[in-house]
C-alpha cells in the first residue's frame, strides 16, 4: 500500500530536549515536505526537500533542521524545542512535475512543555 | 503571510444542499490544488486544476480558477454528512519550486444530516 509514515504519532516532551521525528514514503517520491498545523494559521511550511541530499527552507524553518540522506526518508529535528513548536506536524511527499498532489502522512502531535 | 486566504472560515449545511467554498491568493501560480481533512487526520488530495485550466470536474466536485480574479472556488454537490471535514486550497507557484505547496487557512464544513 502507498503511504508515508510518520513516528511517533504522539509526543509529549520538555523545552530543550532534542527529538526527531520519523518520515518515510514508500512511492519512490522525489519531493518531501513537512508542515506544522496551528489553530487559525493552517498549515505551514517548514522544509521541503527536491532529492537527496538537496532541501530548501519553506515558510517557518526557524527552530527546525532536516536531512535526506535517503530518497525514502525524511526526518524532522528540533534541536532546542521550545514551547511554541507545539504543534499538528505532517510529512507529505510527492513524485516530481509541476502537477502531483502530495500524499501526507498520519502527523504527529508534539507537545512541548 | 499565507498565499490562500478561504471563505467562509465555516459553513453548515444540510445534507443534500450544495457547498461552495472560495480561496483568494496573492501571487503567480502553476497549479491549485483541494484537500480535504478529516477531524486531526491527515490531508488527502481531492482535486488539481492547472493555471491554464477554468473548471475541472471530479464525481460531486466542481473547481473552477479564475486567474484574472486570483480566486478559486470549489463546489460540493449534494453533500452527505460523510463530508463534515475541514477544506483547504493549497496553491502551486510558477517557476521550478515543484515541492512548495502554499496552503490556506481553511474551510470548516458541517453536513447536517
Amino acid at each position: 500500500e502507498a503511504q508515508v509514515t510518520q513516528n511517533p504519532r504522539y509526543l509529549i516532551t520538555v523545552t530543550g530536549k532534542k527529538l526527531t521525528v520519523t518520515c518515510s514514503q514508500n512511492m519512490n517520491h522525489e519531493y518531501m515536505s513537512w508542515y506544522r498545523q496551528d489553530p487559525g494559521l493552517g498549515l505551514r511550511q517548514i522544509y521541503y526537500s527536491m532529492n537527496v541530499e538537496v532541501t530548501d527552507k519553506g515558510d517557518v524553518p526557524e527552530g527546525y533542521k532536516v536531512s535526506r540522506k535517503e530518497k525514502r526518508n525524511f526526518p524532522l529535528i528540533l534541536e532546542s524545542p521550545s514551547p511554541n513548536q507545539t504543534s499538528l506536524y505532517f510529512c507529505a511527499s510527492t513524485a516530481g512535475g509541476r502537477y502531483n498532489e502530495q500524499f501526507f502522512g498520519p502527523g504527529t502531535r508534539l507537545t512541548v512543555l | 503571510s499565507q498565499q490562500g486566504e478561504e471563505d467562509p472560515q465555516a459553513l453548515s449545511i444540510q445534507e443534500g444542499e450544495n457547498a461552495t467554498m472560495n480561496c483568494s491568493y496573492k501571487t503567480s501560480i502553476n497549479n491549485l490544488q483541494w484537500y480535504r481533512q478529516n477531524s486531526g487526520r491527515g490531508l488527502v488530495h481531492l482535486i488539481l486544476i492547472r493555471s491554464n485550466e477554468r473548471e475541472k470536474h471530479s464525481g460531486r466536485l466542481r473547481v473552477t480558477l479564475d486567474t484574472s480574479k486570483k480566486s478559486s472556488s470549489l463546489l460540493i454537490t449534494a453533500s452527505r454528512a460523510a463530508d463534515t471535514a475541514s477544506y483547504f486550497c493549497a496553491t502551486g507557484p510558477g517557476g521550478t519550486s515543484y515541492g512548495k505547496l502554499t496552503f490556506g487557512q481553511g474551510t470548516i464544513l458541517t453536513v447536517h444530516p
